[in-house]
């Protein structure tokens, strides 16, 4: 079993519409949740952290449920500049470890 | 504030040569990691170190491949006898592993090798 798994889609939206992507993680001992985004196999880019309280940076929201192990991602009225990979990311004693990652096309 | 630098950005080696890739952390940071990600295959943990310090190698092959940070000079990832497999996008991250805000790395725009 991967120690993050997540549907690698592609999703397609049109612009405006709402998406919610989810992760699950298999090490219940895993300390620090994190998404990035990924354009084009370019660097990942540090899209938000992810707490229990959960935590929202403009159109993006993130939640973590540690019981389930579970993470997810909202993006809320998408754009065209949305489109890109999504990386579902495990922080363990220093080192990441991230998820085959989603796939997001936002149409117009 | 200067992001992580990696350089070169391209690399093509023939089998058997060596390849030298380059990190420098953003200012400030003194943790380094290095991850691999091979054609159509998510990004993997290799190694992470500090200043003149190996922490976790636990993702480095156990042959061909070493790491080092010393204490001037950037981070060195090093590949021996190159061989057509270790054709991959290798990026370098940086964190200050503070205690507000523990592991967030940012990540340098990687360097492609290409072994022919």
């Amino acid at each position: 079993r991967k120690e993050v798994e997540q549907d690698p889609g592609p999703f397609n939206v049109p612009e405006g519409a709402t998406v919610a992507f989810n992760c699950t993680y298999s090490n219940s001992a895993s300390q620090s949740f994190f998404w990035y985004r990924q354009d084009c196999r370019k660097e990942p880019k540090l899209l938000m952290s992810v707490y229990s309280s959960g935590n929202e940076d403009g159109r993006f929201t993130a939640q973590l449920n540690r019981a389930s192990q579970y993470i997810s991602l909202l993006i809320r009225d998408s754009k065209l500049s949305d489109s890109a990979t999504y990386l579902c990311v495990i922080g363990n004693t220093g080192k990441l470890i991230f998820g085959q990652g989603t796939t997001l096309q936002v149409k117009p | 504030n200067a992001g992580v630098m990696q350089n070169p950005r391209h690399l093509v080696r023939r089998r058997g040569q060596e390849a030298r890739l380059r990190c420098s952390p953003m200012k400030g940071h003194s943790h380094v990691y290095w991850y691999r990600q091979l054609p159509e295959e998510g990004l993997k943990f290799m190694v992470y170190l500090q200043k003149e310090n190996i922490i976790d190698e636990s993702g480095m092959p156990k042959e061909r491949f070493s790491a080092e940070f010393p204490k001037e000079g950037p981070s060195i990832l090093r590949i021996q006898q190159v061989v057509r497999g270790d054709s991959a996008a290798y990026f370098c991250a940086s964190s200050p592993l503070t205690r507000l805000a523990p592991y967030e790395q940012y990540f340098g725009p990687g360097t492609r090798l290409t072994v022919t």
